[in-house]
């Protein structure tokens, strides 16, 4: 099945650090959403992303809707430690079924 | 409101037993989905639902079977477990237009 590419796989950051992340297809979305799991849970929706060109604020945490509509980035400014976790973004087209991305696992150095 | 919930959250099987998992939601949502998580796989669809009454497969639908009898519920049966099928199963709601998914807690399996 289809798969969105998400980057990096893993962060390794020190508490205080804004954070990037990205996510990118060969295919055209019209819904992009990033979620967080943390461990032991099921992922929680953060931002959702329905135009291109989007950017939408959710406190410390900003996602942006690509211009081609093939890629999402998700930013964290001044890390915590409850930032802490797996963040997911998936993508759909339409009224299919969303495509998840594998997950950037994020750690931070106290 | 409780959101979606998800019961057992831990069970251990043995191969070729066979179990069900219960997903319930009191969101009135249209839109029910069951996944597995497995390391560095991300989420994978299993089965998804669009409405009571109804089921479809998703990505990875072999060796499961669904029913939704009534809106807030989705069930998810294993008929006879494998190895393959140790995972992480979340269940997740979403309104019709099935975009922004709400997640249960989680079921992990164990099958030996």
């Amino acid at each position: 099945g289809q798969q969105l590419n998400q980057s990096p796989q893993s962060m390794f950051i020190q508490e205080g650090e804004d954070v990037s992340m990205n996510c990118t297809s060969s295919s055209i979305f019209n819904t992009w959403l990033w979620y967080k799991q943390d461990p032991g849970e099921g992922p929680v929706l953060l931002i959702a992303l329905y135009k291109a060109g989007e950017l939408t604020s959710n406190g410390r945490l900003t996602a942006q809707f690509g211009i081609t509509r093939k890629d999402s980035f998700l930013n964290i400014s001044a890390s915590i430690p409850s930032d802490v976790g797996i963040y997911f973004c998936a993508g759909q087209r339409g009224a299919q079924k969303l495509v998840f991305g594998q997950g950037t696992r994020l750690t931070i150095n106290p | 409101n409780a959101g979606v919930t998800q019961t057992p959250k831990f069970r251990v099987l043995k191969t070729g037993q066979s179990m069900t998992l219960l997903c319930a939601q009191d969101m009135n949502h249209e839109y029910m989905y069951w996944y597995r998580q497995d390391p560095g796989m991300g989420l994978r669809l299993i089965h998804y639902s669009v409405g009571e009454g109804t089921t479809a497969k998703g990505e990875v639908p072999d060796g499961y079977n669904v029913s939704r009898l009534k809106k807030q519920n989705f069930l998810l049966g294993l008929e006879s477990a494998a190895p393959s099928q140790t995972s992480v199963y979340f269940c997740a709601s979403s309104d019709r237009g099935g975009r922004e998914q709400y997640f249960g807690p989680g079921t992990r399996l164990t099958v030996t």
